[in-house]
């Protein structure tokens, strides 16, 4: 199975401040067939269930806020959070899908508010 | 609007057996591949089982092969998850979720059901 290992396990931004998740793939989620990487990230808050926020690494669903953004390529992605809102205070978990059907999540991100 | 309504949760002692459901509405729910995803309390997330969206395809985490069926009634627009052998590792919340593009992007979620195994 892939891993993937997500940085920092919790996170402290100010309101209005930029925030920052690393992931990291043990191997490539990058196809070569239709140079898709195959990562997705999602919202849990308090209570909730996961909520899709990004996938294709960098497609952001519909509905999602603008401040939500992904990057990367390979085997090293990012979830910024442009200007923290109060709303935002949640678990964050990457996942990949190209290895399926054994699909991985790494262990999640708190982020708070500082 | 779409919802994922899941139910059949509770108290199982090791070795014993439940069925979850998973009511499904808002989209088309014979054209998608559904999953199963748990998570232990305070914990991460893991899948647990996908079926394609005709059934006639199901795969499992190794951690459940052999103990969990997934299946799916289209005509009912329910999901299913028949659990037996069960294990105090098996204790978790089992969510439902609908598949996006059929790329295993779990779409949409419901609320969870909380399975609970101990004597």
């Amino acid at each position: 199975d892939i891993v993937m290992t997500q940085s920092p396990d919790s996170l402290a931004v100010s309101l209005g401040e930029r925030a920052t998740i690393n992931c990291k793939s043990s191997q490539s989620v990058l196809s070569s067939s239709n140079n898709e990487n195959y990562l997705a990230w999602y919202q849990q808050k308090p209570g909730q269930p996961p909520k899709l926020l990004i996938y294709w690494a960098s497609t952001r669903k519909s509905g999602v806020p603008e401040r939500f953004s992904g990057s990367g390529s390979g085997t090293d992605f990012i979830l910024t959070i442009s200007s923290l809102q109060a709303e935002d205070v949640a678990v964050y978990y990457c996942q990949q899908y190209y290895h399926t059907p054994s699909i991985t999540f790494g262990q999640g991100t708190r982020l708070e508010i500082k | 609007e779409v919802q994922l309504l899941e139910s059949g949760g509770g108290l199982v002692q090791p070795g014993g057996s439940l069925r979850l459901s998973c009511a499904a509405s808002g989209f088309s729910f014979s054209s998608h591949a559904m999953h199963w995803v748990r998570q232990a309390p305070g914990k991460g997330l893991e899948w647990v089982a996908t079926i394609v969206a005709n059934g006639a395809d199901t795969y499992y985490a190794d951690s459940v092969k052999g103990r969990f069926t997934i299946s799916r009634d289209n005509s009912k627009n329910t999901l299913y998850l028949q659990m037996t052998g069960l294990r105090a590792e098996d204790t978790a919340l089992y969510y439902c979720s609908n598949d996006h593009s059929g790329a295993y992007i779990l779409d949409s979620w419901g609320q969870g059901t909380l399975v609970t195994v101990s004597s």
